[in-house]
C-alpha cells in the first residue's frame, strides 16, 4: 500500500543551520509528492511539490529532490531563520490516495 | 489566489448541540475535503466531493454530515458529537486532484 515514513521530531537547530528533513514513501505506481508546514494554529501550507522522478521543488529556500531509485524526498535548506520553526509534513498523492507522514516539529534558535 | 477560507476560526459546543461548519473557495477547484486533525498527529481525510457528489467517505461516524451546496462552498454539519471528536478540523480543495490548498481550519471543543 502507500505510505511516507518521515524523520522523528523534535530537531532544534540555530538560526542560519542546515536543515535536512528525512522523508521515504512507499507505493504501488508514480505518486506525486509533496512538503507541507503548518505554522502555530494554523492550516497546513503548500511548501513544494514535485511531480516525477529526478524533479526538484523548490520555494522559500526549501528544496526536495523526487529520488525514484531511493523512494525519497528529503528537504533541505541552507540556511534555516526563527520563522522556520513550524511542523513539516511530507505527503504523498496515488491512485486518488493522499498519505502524510507523522511530520517533523522544527525549533530554530536566535 | 490560493485561498480557502474556514468559518467559525474557534468553536465550543455542547454534546447536545448542532452547528456547522462552513468552507469557500472561489479558485474554481473540482474537489474539496474535510480533514480532521489530532494535536502532534497528521490530517486524517474524512470526506472527499469531486463534482460536488460525495466520493469517498472514510467510514466517518454519522455525527459527521457532510454538504456541498454548490462547488464553491463545502459544510460539516455536526451533532451529537463526543468529547474525543475535539479537534482541528481542516478543508482543502484541489483543481488537479493531487495539489491540496488547505484552509486555516476550524479549532472545535466538545464539552
Amino acid at each position: 500500500g502507500n505510505s511516507v515514513t518521515q524523520m522523528e521530531g523534535p530537531v532544534t537547530l540555530s538560526e542560519e543551520a542546515f536543515l535536512t528533513i528525512n522523508c521515504t514513501y512507499t507505493a504501488t505506481g508514480y505518486p506525486s509528492l509533496f512538503w507541507y508546514v503548518q505554522y502555530p494554529g494554523e492550516g497546513l501550507q503548500l511548501l513544494l511539490k514535485a511531480t516525477k522522478a529526478d524533479d526538484k521543488g523548490s520555494n522559500k529556500g526549501f528544496e526536495a529532490t523526487y529520488r525514484k531509485e531511493t523512494t525519497s524526498f528529503h528537504l533541505e535548506k541552507g540556511s534555516v531563520q526563527v520563522s522556520d520553526s513550524a511542523v513539516y509534513f511530507c505527503a504523498q498523492y496515488n491512485n486518488n490516495d493522499m498519505r502524510f507522514g507523522a511530520g517533523t516539529r522544527l525549533t530554530v534558535k536566535p | 489566489d490560493t485561498e480557502v477560507t474556514q468559518t467559525p476560526k474557534h468553536l465550543v459546543m455542547g454534546m447536545t448541540n448542532k452547528k456547522s461548519l462552513k468552507c469557500e473557495q472561489h479558485m474554481g477547484h473540482r474537489a474539496m475535503y474535510w480533514y480532521k486533525q489530532k494535536a502532534k498527529k497528521p490530517p486524517e481525510l474524512m470526506f472527499v466531493y469531486s463534482y460536488e457528489k460525495l466520493s469517498i467517505n472514510e467510514s466517518v461516524p454519522s455525527r459527521f454530515s457532510p454538504e456541498c451546496p454548490n462547488s464553491s462552498l463545502l459544510n460539516l454539519h455536526l451533532h451529537a458529537l463526543q468529547p474525543e471528536d475535539s479537534a482541528l478540523y481542516l478543508c482543502a480543495s484541489s483543481h488537479d486532484l493531487d495539489t491540496q490548498y488547505f484552509g486555516p481550519g476550524t479549532r472545535l471543543t466538545v464539552l
